[in-house]
């Protein structure tokens, strides 16, 4: 198995514009999480979906944050208009039950 | 809300024992675990602990858990400079991590030569 891959590794993008991150779970895995990283804040956890089905979206940041699962084997998250603070580093995990594997990330730079 | 403590950095000599350890708040917590990144990586699981566990050993890796302080521990044996990295503590919360796991903001493990 390939793992949880994501896509773009790296993404620079101006102030305003659409950044969409995507992410391919591990097959057969049932919940997918998107999480973000920053020096100030650590690891946070964004949002979760349990069988495609977005169950908790509590630590989104604002509304220019989306997150779709259109099916088991993909999911997006979106951020419309792009910031400066929403430069970060954002992981993909896919889980069975409880055993997660992450993905190597998506390094956003929003100048 | 939950929450996970660490210190930032740990400083060891090449060969010597280190051990980092980590503080939680949420006492109904099934899982811990111990997460390791390396530079422009992601977290790369190296071991868990079941709560009614007070100990668990894997190779060079040895877990403590003192479930009565909430405290945690990750001791690694004979540190190489290739354990250099970001060590993350997690707690799963009663839900064995189906919601989601809460980290530590992380400890940078330094290797002197």
């Amino acid at each position: 198995d390939a793992g949880v891959i994501q896509s773009p590794r790296h993404e620079v993008t101006e102030m305003g514009q659409e950044v969409t991150l995507r992410c391919k779970p591990i097959s057969g895995h049932n919940s997918l999480f998107w999480y973000r990283q920053t020096m100030m804040r650590g690891l946070e956890l964004l949002i979760y979906f349990n069988n495609n089905v977005p169950i908790d979206d509590s630590g989104m940041p604002e509304d220019r944050f989306s997150a779709k699962m259109p099916n088991a084997s993909f999911s997006t998250l979106k951020i419309q208009p792009s910031e400066p603070r929403d430069s970060a580093v954002y992981f993909c995990a896919s889980s069975w039950y409880g055993g997660y594997t992450f993905g190597s990330g998506t390094r956003l730079t929003v100048v | 809300g939950e929450d996970v403590e660490q210190s930032l950095f740990l400083s060891v000599r090449e060969g010597d024992s280190s051990v980092i350890n980590c503080t939680y708040t949420d006492s109904s917590s099934t899982y811990l675990y111990w997460y390791k990144q390396e530079p422009g990586a992601g977290l790369q699981l190296l071991t868990y602990i079941f709560s009614n566990m007070d100990m668990k050993q894997d190779q060079r890796l040895t877990v403590l858990l003192n479930k009565k302080d909430k405290h945690l521990s990750l001791r690694i044996a004979d540190t190489q400079t290739g354990d250099s990295a970001i060590y993350f503590c997690a707690e799963s919360g009663s839900g064995g991590g189906a919601d989601g796991l809460t980290f530590g903001k992380g400890t940078h493990l330094i290797i002197q030569p």
